[in-house]
């Protein structure tokens, strides 16, 4: 079973709307939470790095939070824009720096 | 530029042939790996090298082989590809493990036929 469940798979907003990606892992304990975003046909690119003790961090328009004790994350897209469209991927560390990716969820931005 | 590259870029193959699939970074990093991408499941961990003739198995180890000979090139060798090896490959590096962020290259898109 996976440890890292990300929802929902899909979805699709509409140009300047906001919207919230969620993550839930049961790796424990971890190290770190990674947020990536990956453009169809391209590599994943990292948008925030948070570690245990981080309750939220920014990368522009990207707001990602973390609650520790419920072993779950956000992912929150402000004023969304066709660049957008793409699969944010959540990915755990644990301690032993082993990484545990979730299968995406597919962010499509319609003008 | 900073990067990682990784060639070919798509590659059709044959059960059986075997193909060496390149992956080169810039930025001097220690840490290396390999990952596989495949539809529902996420990215998934091939083998992975602290440094120079360092390599160690990540999840899903079998039917892939890896040399670390340089610290730029991290190459992935199919020995005898089988149509399961069908795939998006992805070659990462990183200053280390732990908290530091993990580069990737753009991907090889794998079919075996």
């Amino acid at each position: 079973k996976n440890q890292v469940e990300q929802s929902p798979q899909s979805l699709i907003i509409l140009e300047g709307k906001n919207c919230t990606l969620q993550c839930n892992y049961t790796v424990s304990p971890f190290s770190n939470l990674r947020w990536y975003k990956q453009d169809t046909g391209r590599g994943p690119v990292s948008l925030t790095i948070m570690t245990f003790s981080e309750n939220t961090k920014s990368n522009g328009r990207y707001t990602a939070t973390l609650d520790a004790d419920t072993k779950q994350s956000s992912l929150h897209i402000t004023a969304s824009q066709l660049s957008d469209s793409a699969s944010y991927i959540c990915v755990v560390s644990a301690p032993d720096y082993k990484l545990s990716f979730g299968a995406g969820t597919t962010v499509t931005v319609r003008a | 530029e900073a990067q990682v590259t990784q060639n070919p870029r798509y590659l059709i193959t044959v059960t059986g042939k075997k193909l060496t699939v390149t992956c080169s970074q810039n930025m001097n990093h220690e840490y290396m790996s390999w990952y596989r991408q495949d539809p529902g499941l996420g990215l998934r961990q091939i083998y992975y090298s602290m440094n120079v003739e360092v390599t160690d198995k990540g999840d899903v180890p079998e039917g892939y082989k890896v040399s670390r000979k340089e610290k730029r090139n991290f190459p992935l060798i199919l020995e005898s590809p089988s149509p399961n090896q069908t795939s998006l490959y992805f070659c990462a590096s990183s200053l280390g493990q732990g908290q530091y962020e993990q580069y990737f290259g753009p991907g090889t898109r794998l079919t075996v036929t």
